[in-house]
């Protein structure tokens, strides 16, 4: 089974400042993780993913992700916040053969100035 | 563009009435998704198809459900006789995959929004 828990449904940080959302996984074997960010009426779309290469990923936007085995995490990180980031952000997991992503709860981002 | 399209973006219907979502992937994609998000909820699986084979359907997909992909190219979603709390967004997505598992990256589209009265 697999499966993600994102602490935090909304949070809010004032423009420039650090962004922090938080993301812990579970996966009996090896998974792949991902962050997709959504949008008002719009899809999701994707901002990193981790598939067992760097534990640090980057991705678009200047966002980032660590993937910490240890801790079952993968909290995304974004060094200045702006207000273009206000969004739905969601943590995802697939493990092993499985064929399908599974979604947290997401995080609402709220940006202020 | 050559995203994932769905149609219609928005339907209003009545409760007991049919309704049928389609959505185009990108063209070579191979897999289609189909995912269900609530108001303040992450998607929820519903079922994928490989080319034209369904693999795999979600306990959600009840038997009011069903999803089609008769050519491996565009999927359609119906719903019979619809129920007030089938009211949500209908996200499609696609991927190219090889074999098991999930490697790569789901494309979504915007969704289809349905609100049952």
């Amino acid at each position: 089974a697999q499966s993600v828990t994102q602490l935090g449904s909304h949070v809010s940080v004032s423009e420039g400042a650090l962004v922090l959302l938080r993301c812990n996984y579970s996966s009996s074997v090896p998974p792949y993780l991902f962050w997709y960010v959504q949008y008002p009426n719009q899809g999701l779309q994707l901002l990193l993913k981790y598939t067992s290469a760097a534990t640090l990923v980057k991705g678009i936007n200047d966002f980032e992700a660590e993937f910490k085995k240890s801790e079952t995490s993968f909290h995304l990180t974004k060094p200045s916040a702006h207000m273009s980031d206000a969004a739905e952000y969601f943590c995802a997991v697939n493990a092993g053969t499985a064929s399908k992503l599974t979604f947290g709860t997401g995080t609402r981002l709220q940006v202020t100035l | 563009d050559t995203g994932v399209s769905q149609d219609p973006r928005h339907k209003i219907t009545k409760r007991g009435q049919n309704v049928t979502f389609r959505c185009d992937p990108i063209s070579e994609h191979n897999r289609l998704y189909w995912y269900r998000q609530t108001l303040g909820q992450g998607p929820e699986f519903l079922t994928y198809f490989q080319n034209e084979a369904q693999l795999e359907k979600s306990r959600l997909l009840s038997d009011r459900f069903s999803a089609e992909r008769p050519k491996g190219s565009f999927s359609t979603l119906e719903i019979q006789r619809t129920e007030q709390g089938d009211s949500a967004m209908y996200l499609c997505a696609s991927s190219l995959d090889r074999g098991a598992g999930l490697t790569g990256e789901l494309f979504f589209g915007e969704g289809s929004r349905l609100t049952v009265l």
